[in-house]
């Protein structure tokens, strides 16, 4: 998507390995959110940010840590990955936090594998 | 917290035909949304609708937030409004935003 993008859009990784996730945007919007999507739970939220150094958790933030040192890049890090993180990772951008009529944006997908 | 069901869960259609996709909550929810995921993946933003109804040519959206339920409409459905459709809200006006599992249209040409 224009203004978001994930990297990379697709990773194979080993059980126990730590494993990070970039999500870049050029909007300079202040929100970032990190989803998994899996099948039959659709998707959840696992980290946001509300601004530079300012992150909280959302329902699954178990194994997964954050971090945004810079207002256009938030990481998600898994430490040390499972199988049960095998899934599709989002990330998505707005600019405020009361009002979603605009700018409500997804990046386009990591697809991540924990073999 | 606040459930939500989204129905019905698989939905085909013949292209032409039309169609209400619904968002049922336990409790009051704010920041309601509908977005589709087209079948490549990508998610797109159709409607912010905490309340009202809204229009954007032929797909519309209602929510009575004083009965729990918002509404997503598809008129003359095409074979690109293929997908998955979900509602998302959060509870209590946080950021916390929870997505419901979302209802798979299918559209046959």
């Amino acid at each position: 998507d224009a203004g978001i993008t994930q990297s990379p859009r697709h990773k194979v990784t080993e059980t126990g390995t730590p494993v990070t996730l970039r999500c870049h945007q050029t909007e300079n919007h202040r929100y970032m959110y990190w989803y998994r999507q899996d099948p039959g739970h659709g998707l959840r939220l696992i980290h946001y940010s509300y601004g530079v150094k300012d992150t909280d958790k959302g329902e699954v933030s178990d194994g997964y840590s954050v971090s945004r040192s810079k207002t256009e890049d938030f990481l998600l890090t898994l430490e040390s990955a499972t199988s049960s993180q095998t899934s599709v990772y989002f990330c998505a951008i707005s600019p405020l936090a009361g009002n979603r009529e605009d700018g409500y944006t997804f990046g386009s997908g990591t697809r991540l594998t924990v073999v | 917290g606040i459930q939500v069901e989204q129905s019905p869960p698989d939905l085909i259609l013949q292209e032409g035909a039309n169609s209400t996709l619904r968002c049922n909550f336990s409790d009051s929810v704010n920041n309601l949304q509908w977005f589709h995921q087209n079948p490549w993946g990508q998610l797109i933003n159709l409607f912010y609708i905490p309340s009202g109804t809204k229009q954007n040519g032929r797909l519309s959206a209602t929510t009575v937030a004083t009965e729990r339920y918002s509404l997503l409409y598809i008129s003359s459905s095409q074979t690109t409004d293929s997908g998955v459709y979900f509602c998302r809200y959060s509870q209590g006006g946080s950021e916390k935003l929870v997505f419901g599992k979302g209802t798979k249209l299918t559209v046959n040409p």
